[in-house]
């Protein structure tokens, strides 16, 4: 399978511009959905949550959409900054379960 | 800060010896989780508790083990280590168990020599 940090998907923008970041979930099942920003040494920062009866959520300079019908996520960051650099992943949590499943991550890349 | 506090944050040892990680959770919460990030498995769930009691289990290998005390921290416990077994360990809390934010701790790098 793909590896995480040495073949990451990169997302390059420049400050000030919009970025969004993409994720396809696997599990028709999942029900609650979770977007996480890991810096270099540090563990995953809890961003922004979404469960499956909502298509839309915003936060302070990000919101989160669903689409269930194509088991798609994505965050959009406003206004990048270069302070948002970092492995962004997407998470889900099946329904009746406790546990959380991990996307691949992509890296965001903001350039002054 | 997230609240999670891990220690210790870099533990170097040889193969064939035995580690214990330390995870004090978030004040509060009730479960912890225990996940293994590698750069070619990318971040794996490995156990969880929630209030002292096994909740759910992962990918994690019977040389592994994990408990949770009444104070409600946790410690993962790696034994027989070998080369493949170096990754960051992470910790995570919640208040309760599903359908809700889990709040990570900044991890323990484990390197095996």
């Amino acid at each position: 399978g793909e590896s995480v940090g040495l073949h990451l998907p990169t997302l390059s923008v420049q400050e000030g511009d919009n970025s969004i970041i993409n994720c396809a979930y696997s599990n028709s099942a999942s029900d609650y959905f979770i977007w996480y920003k890991q810096e270099s040494g540090k563990g995953p920062q809890f961003i922004i949550d979404i469960r499956s009866n909502m298509d839309k959520r915003q936060g302070q300079r990000v919101t989160v959409l669903l689409n269930k019908t194509v088991k798609h996520l994505s965050l959009q960051i406003a206004a990048t900054q270069p302070g948002d650099s970092a492995v962004y992943f997407c998470a889900e949590n099946i329904e009746g379960y406790s546990t959380l499943t991990f996307g691949k991550g992509t890296m965001l890349l903001v350039s002054p | 800060d997230s609240g999670v506090t891990q220690t210790p944050k870099h533990l170097i040892t040889a193969t064939g010896q035995r580690v214990t990680l330390r995870c004090s959770p978030r004040s509060g919460d009730l479960s912890v989780y225990w996940y293994q990030q590698s750069l070619d498995q990318g971040l794996q769930f490995l156990i969880q508790y929630y209030n002292g009691e096994e909740r759910a289990k992962g990918n994690i290998l019977e040389r592994f083990s994990a408990q949770q005390f009444p104070d409600l921290h946790s410690e993962l416990n790696l034994s027989s280590l070998e080369l493949g077994d170096s990754a960051l360990y992470f910790c995570a809390s919640s208040i309760g168990t599903d359908n809700q934010p889990q709040h990570f701790g900044d991890g323990t790098r484990l390197s095996i020599l």
